[in-house]
């Protein structure tokens, strides 16, 4: 079965250092993978997408890369700042055909100031 | 533009009870979601409409039936609500991206 995996424990980092957040899945060849941030109580906002084809996409202060070899995606926060706190989702279309997103269940970062 | 708004945000149900979640989206976007949220869980996909007109059956959709209104509009209903279903339904639309509404915390004692 199709899975994906993100590192269940909390990640705690000092503000201004990078945060690096891992998703890890098995049995499938996705399309393109997507990153979400969910702040409590709210619903996820979309952050990043990043293509197979794709090695590595930026945004400000986020950087995503994917390997798909390895199967992985890394998702970075430079200078990260106490509002960058929130828990980080990635997410993969893992039936294209049906054009539906399986998400992870999530890291949560919390940046110190 | 308000994106992807749902209703109730709060709901408190008796075993057995019904209801529907309401969500409208106004981004013109053909695909609509439905997910529940649990703690530890993720979001798990219930149901999903790709264009209107059409449904189908995601991850976890027993107990659930929806409809696709109209190209705006995507309505989850729960026939005979049970203590399982105690989650956060989030609505969602999109064109590859996906956008969130803000959720409805229901609650089935």
């Amino acid at each position: 079965s199709q899975k994906i995996e993100q590192n269940s424990e909390a990640l705690n980092i000092q503000e201004g250092k990078t945060a690096t957040l891992t998703c890890n899945y098995t049995n499938y060849s996705p399309a393109y993978l997507q990153w979400y941030r969910q702040d409590p109580g709210r619903g996820p906002v979309f952050l990043l997408l990043i293509r197979e084809n794709e090695k590595e996409k930026r945004k400000e202060r986020l950087k995503v890369t994917f390997d798909t070899t390895l199967k992985q995606s890394l998702f970075h926060i430079t200078a990260s700042q106490p509002a960058d706190s929130a828990t980080y989702l990635c997410a993969l279309d893992l039936d294209t055909g049906r054009r539906a997103l399986t998400f992870g269940s999530g890291t949560r970062l919390q940046v110190q100031p | 533009n308000a994106g992807v708004t749902q209703t109730p945000k709060f709901q408190v149900l008796k075993t057995g009870q019904s209801m529907t979640l309401q969500c409208a989206q106004d981004m013109n976007h053909n695909s609509m979601y439905w997910y529940r949220q649990d703690p530890g869980m993720g979001l798990r996909l219930i149901y999903y409409s790709a264009s209107e007109g059409t449904t189908d059956k995601g991850e976890v959709p027993n107990g659930y039936n929806v409809s696709r209104l109209n190209k705006r509009e995507f309505s989850l209903r729960l026939e005979s609500a049970a203590p399982s279903q105690t989650s956060v339904y989030f609505c969602a639309s999109s064109r590859a991206e996906q956008y969130f509404g803000p959720g409805t915390r229901l609650t089935v004692t």
